[in-house]
């Protein structure tokens, strides 16, 4: 079984341009969700799609981002345009169970992440 | 709300010692813990879990955790290090909605 893939593994772009970053989740996994971690930090929640709905993007930072799930398959997260401060790693994780089945919650795999440099 | 910590943000051992990496957790509800590993240029991977079932929980590599509710803890030991076992450490909490709190995370360094 094929794990979570993200891509690119790596971006550098500079200040004020636009970058996409693609995750394709487990296959079967409904669920599918966005960290970040910058550096020195903490990873920190972005968002989470049941299906293509958004359920919960309590994380996003601002209106700068823009996180879609067409047709409840893969994810991309847009960040345009791009500051510094958005440097860090990217990570997609998804799961199968949507919680609160007896509330249950449900191993989240992640993904390798993707590198983000703003210069 | 919940939270965890993660003491110690580097831990040093020798090959053969034992590893404890120190993870405390707050939340409002029966909490589910993880710990995670990302080894170098890798994704984060699952090391094991507690979902309210047993205390002492086994994990892959040799790891296992502890949950003590009493001290709000879920520390992770392996008796015996390893080379391999260099990697960072993240512990991490999650209630209903199945979010994901991390940890600072602990890089573990392995002497020889």
């Amino acid at each position: 079984e094929a794990g979570v893939t993200q891509f690119p593994s790596h971006s550098v772009i500079e200040k004020g341009q636009t970058v996409t970053l693609r995750c394709d989740p487990i296959s079967g996994h409904d669920n599918l969700y966005w960290y970040r971690r910058v550096m020195g930090k903490e990873i920190k929640f972005l968002l989470h799609f049941v299906k293509e709905s958004k359920q919960d993007e309590s994380g996003m930072p601002n209106n700068r981002f823009l996180a879609e799930r067409t047709g409840g398959t893969y994810s991309t997260l847009k960040v345009q345009p791009a500051e510094l401060e958005d440097s860090g790693v990217y990570f997609c994780a998804s799961s199968q169970v949507f919680p609160p089945v007896g509330g249950k919650r449900d191993t989240q795999y992640f993904g390798p992440g993707t590198r983000l440099t703003v210069l | 709300a919940q939270s965890v910590t993660q003491l110690g943000s580097h831990v040093s051992v020798s090959e053969g010692a034992l590893v404890l990496l120190r993870c405390n957790y707050s939340s409002s509800v029966p909490p589910y813990l993880f710990w995670y590993v990302q080894y170098p240029n890798q994704g984060l991977q699952l090391l094991l879990k507690y979902t309210s079932a047993a205390t002492l929980v086994k994990g892959i590599n040799g790891f296992e955790a502890e949950f003590k509710k009493s001290e709000t803890s879920f520390h992770l030991t392996k008796p015996s290090a390893h080379m391999s076992d260099a990697a960072e450490y993240f512990c991490a909490v999650s209630s209903y909605g199945n979010k994901l709190v991390f940890g600072a995370g602990t890089i573990l360094r392995v002497k020889s």
